[in-house]
């Protein structure tokens, strides 16, 4: 069955450091998403992406937040400088279908650490 | 502005009873709901979609409600088993390209 794939699974950094979060979507799925989830709280949405650009994004994807398609299978998520509020799980999803309808598939997520 | 609420932090109940859980959201009337499933360190898991024309979905031990005079979604697993056991999310897209989580619901099964 397709899944979306997230690397790495765990990341470590000190702050200030630049981390990349890397998702392969599913293949056929044109609606990509990061979601995160701090520690015993809500999945919070970061941002959506369609047809190569943000379609909407939320008061936490600030500046220092950037998304990326470089190639046909590639959706990532940098973080310029990381903080230490920044650890969380970071989940990407996909989806076939725009809004409502659309089920969302989330990858296993990529859980940031910074120290 | 728009809220999603789930309302019971956790819910612990015993094997082979009914689980019902619910979803109450303000200022916002979505035209779906969906319901996740998440375990423990992992994603979420796409479960049931409800519309706001369909009073009920289900899909084998599990049944959605949905009542948009009471702005409420309720979540039922019936004959419920340890396995069941999760974190359990309500959702709703604002109409545009996100979707806006519930807090969740911690349900646990007691064999």
């Amino acid at each position: 069955e397709p899944e979306v794939t997230q690397t790495p699974s765990h990341q470590v950094t000190q702050m200030g450091q630049e981390v990349i979060l890397r998702c392969v979507p599913i293949s056929n799925h044109l609606y990509f998403y990061w979601y995160r989830q701090i520690l015993g709280q809500k999945v919070e949405f970061l941002v959506s992406f369609y047809n190569n650009e943000i379609s909407e994004k939320s008061e936490i994807f600030d500046d220092q937040f950037s998304v990326e398609r470089p190639d046909g299978s590639n959706f990532t998520l940098k973080i310029r400088s990381t903080k230490l509020e920044d650890s969380a799980m970071y989940f990407c999803a996909s989806s076939e279908s725009r809004q409502y309808t659309g089920e969302l598939f989330f990858g296993e997520g990529s859980r940031l650490t910074v120290l | 502005s728009q809220k999603i609420e789930q309302n019971s932090e956790a819910l612990n109940i015993q094997e082979g009873k009914t689980a019902t859980l619910t979803c109450n959201y303000t200022n916002y009337s979505p035209a779906y709901l969906q319901w996740y499933r998440q375990d423990p360190g992992r994603g979420p898991v796409f479960l049931l979609l409800i519309r706001e024309n369909e009073k009920e979905k289900r899909k084998e031990r599990l049944k959605v409600t949905f009542d948009t005079t009471l702005k409420q979604s309720l979540f039922h697993i019936t004959a419920s088993q340890p396995a069941d056991s999760a974190t359990y999310l309500c959702a709703y897209s604002s109409g545009t390209y996100k979707y806006i989580f519930g807090t969740g619901t911690r349900l646990k099964v007691l064999a």
